[in-house]
This record gives structure tokens, C-alpha cells and sequence, in this order.
């Protein structure tokens, strides 16, 4: 079976901007969740999405926002971007629920500038 | 407000040695935890996954064991080679809202010296 994929895999934005990442979990996974890894804060949880709907949101503000097409796929999309922004976002996808083993895709480096 | 430490930051041992890093949490209701390696500029790699009903798991020349009554976990490498090199990740699922999520440590960075 073929991994997680993410696209893109790198980015460079200006602050203002707006910017949509994708995800596409492994064939028949049904959940995917959504992470951001900085240096200084760690990998932190965004969301979940499971059946196109958002399952689960972590402490960010509304300008993060996602969802889930009936594949799987999963997009998330950041508004009006700010310099701390600029992190590794990771896409995970497990089978069912988001306690099942996860399945992490390669992740896509954004630069905010 | 469930909070995941793992010491050290970072270890640096000769190859063949074998090493333990350590996770600890504060609440112990946790659903499970799982272990996690991350090589520089990638994505994580799970290793382990262990159930909060479960003891430990073995993979390989990897064990993890799970105390959630004490909220630690270890991660024991066996013969260590160069190839073990990476950042070493532990997480454990608590109930967030009417779902889990995964709550991460900050990481052990080991470098296994040829």
C-alpha cells in the first residue's frame, strides 16, 4: 500500500497570505489528523477529521481550518498568515479512530517571510 | 492538563550499547501510548504502540513497557547501531472533547557512534 502523501512539500509564503495544504491517507484509512511541529512549541494536534467530519480541534485560533472529502483526502487551509506560522505540518491517518496506531506522512515545510 | 516529558533531550552512545529513554506523564487516563522515530526533516515513524491495559510490547531489538500508575513508560534499544540514529518521540492518547488526541513529548535525539 502506498503511504501518506503530502503536498506540498515545501512553501514559502509573506505574512497576509493564505495557504492550503493536502493530504491523501492510506487506501481505506478513514480518519486523518492534522499536527504542527515547530522548535519551540513541539508537534502539536490541530485536528481530526473522520467521514468528512471534524472529529476533534486542538487550541488554535479559527484561522486554521480543515476538512475531509468523501476519498479521505484531507486539505487544511491557514489565513492571513503570521511569521510564527512557519512550521512542519504533518498529516497522520489510522484506520478508524485516532487511538489506533498512526501513519504519518512526510509533512509540509512552510516558510512564512 | 496532561503534559509529556522525556529525558534526556539527547544521548549520545557508542554502537552495540544498549539504552533506555524514558517517558513520563501526569494523568495517568490515558488511553495508550505509542513510541515514534523521527529522522531530521521527515515525518514520524511509529514503533510501538502499547494499550493502557498492556505491560509492554516488544519489536525487534525494541521493548516498551508502561507503568500508568506511575505515568512512565521506557523505551529499551537493544544493540544499538548507527542506523538507530534519530529523534526518539513518545506520545500517549487522553481524552480531548468526546475524542482523543495525541499528546506529544519533546523528544529524545540519540546519536549511536560508529
Amino acid at each position: 500500500k502506498a503511504g501518506v502523501t503530502q503536498t506540498p512539500r515545501y512553501l514559502i509564503k509573506t505574512r497576509g497570505q493564505q495557504v492550503t495544504l493536502s493530504c491523501s491517507p492510506i487506501s481505506g484509512h478513514r480518519s486523518v489528523s492534522w499536527y504542527q511541529q515547530t522548535p519551540g512549541q513541539g508537534l502539536q494536534f490541530l485536528f481530526e477529521y473522520f467521514s468528512e467530519t471534524q472529529r476533534n480541534k486542538g487550541n488554535f485560533p479559527g484561522r486554521f481550518s480543515g476538512r475531509q472529502f468523501s476519498n479521505s483526502r484531507s486539505e487544511m487551509n491557514v489565513s492571513t498568515l503570521e511569521l510564527g506560522d512557519s512550521a512542519l505540518y504533518l498529516c497522520a491517518s489510522s484506520p478508524q479512530e485516532s487511538t489506533d496506531t498512526q501513519y504519518f506522512g512526510p509533512g509540509t515545510r512552510l516558510t512564512v517571510l | 492538563k496532561q503534559e509529556v516529558t522525556q529525558i534526556p533531550a539527547a544521548l549520545s552512545v557508542p554502537e552495540g550499547e544498549n539504552l533506555v529513554l524514558n517517558c513520563s506523564f501526569t494523568d495517568s487516563a490515558i488511553y495508550n501510548l505509542q513510541w515514534f522515530r523521527q529522522d531530521p526533516g521527515k515525518g514520524l515513524t511509529s514503533l510501538l504502540l502499547i494499550q493502557s491495559s498492556q505491560r509492554e510490547q516488544t519489536s525487534g531489538r525494541l521493548n516498551a513497557s508502561l507503568d500508568k500508575s506511575s505515568g512512565r513508560s521506557t523505551l529499551y534499544i537493544a544493540a544499538s547501531q548507527p542506523g538507530d540514529s534519530a529523534t526518539y518521540l513518545c506520545a500517549v492518547a487522553s481524552l480531548w472533547g468526546s475524542s482523543y488526541k495525541l499528546i506529544f513529548g519533546s523528544g529524545t535525539r540519540l546519536l549511536v557512534r560508529p
